[in-house]
């Protein structure tokens, strides 16, 4: 079993829709919780680093983490054509070690 | 701001020539910087960690030799492919974590290398 598990996709939503992306973990020492975004044959861009469990806003992106439950959220609200891209979610236990990423999922919004 | 660069965006060469390829902060200090290798539609696998002034640490399977990472300062890690070959053939992607904030990373744009 991976530690990191994401559904790879494709996703596809229309225009205008909540798109709604999210991760499980099993090791609990993960502290820090990214999302990245990779467009194809570009490296990943970071959208999202959170930390306690909770909600973080920024813009049309909001990220949840629930930590009880070892789970991680990304929802893009009214979702562009210009979305369309890889959705990598990352976690770190902390100083020092290194990223475990998610398989990433593939979000397809169509015009 | 935390912006990467890498150099260069796309290689092709032949079999057995060795290719370098540069990873760059722009605009932070970067003890760490990390290389990953990427297939098609599949997620990051790293190779090393570099930090500066000190021997990059592989992950288990990669080859040190074949492989060569420097990184002279706070600012700059390159990879050596050294003696490339067809399975080379891949998208290398550099990451740099900033001094102060170990929690995340920094990716540059990716290098395809493609051998033939």
């Amino acid at each position: 079993q991976k530690e990191v598990e994401q559904d790879p996709g494709p996703l596809s939503v229309p225009e205008g829709a909540i798109v709604s992306l999210n991760c499980t973990y099993s090791n609990s020492a993960f502290q820090y919780f990214m999302w990245y975004r990779q467009y194809s044959r570009k490296g990943p861009e970071l959208l999202m680093y959170t930390y306690s469990s909770g909600n973080k806003e920024d813009g049309r992106f909001t990220a949840q983490v629930d930590k009880s439950s070892k789970y991680i959220s990304l929802f893009i609200r009214d979702s562009q054509p210009s979305d369309s891209a890889t959705y990598l979610c990352a976690m770190i236990e902390g100083a020092g070690n290194k990223l475990t990423f998610g398989g990433g999922t593939r979000v397809l919004v169509k015009p | 701001g935390a912006v990467v660069s890498q150099h260069p965006s796309w290689v092709i060469c032949k079999s057995g020539t060795s290719v370098k390829i540069e990873c760059r902060s722009l605009d932070f200090q970067a003890t760490t910087m990390f290389w990953y290798r990427q297939f098609p539609k599949q997620s990051l696998m790293l190779m090393a960690t570099s930090n500066e002034g000190s021997k990059a640490t592989y992950e288990q399977g990669v080859e040190k030799d074949k492989f060569l990472i420097n990184h002279a300062s706070l600012t700059l890690s390159t990879l050596t492919v050294t003696s490339a070959h067809p399975e080379d053939s891949s998208f290398y992607i550099c990451s740099a974590r900033e001094v102060q904030g170990w929690e995340t990373q920094y990716f540059g744009p990716g290098t395809r290398l493609l051998v033939l």
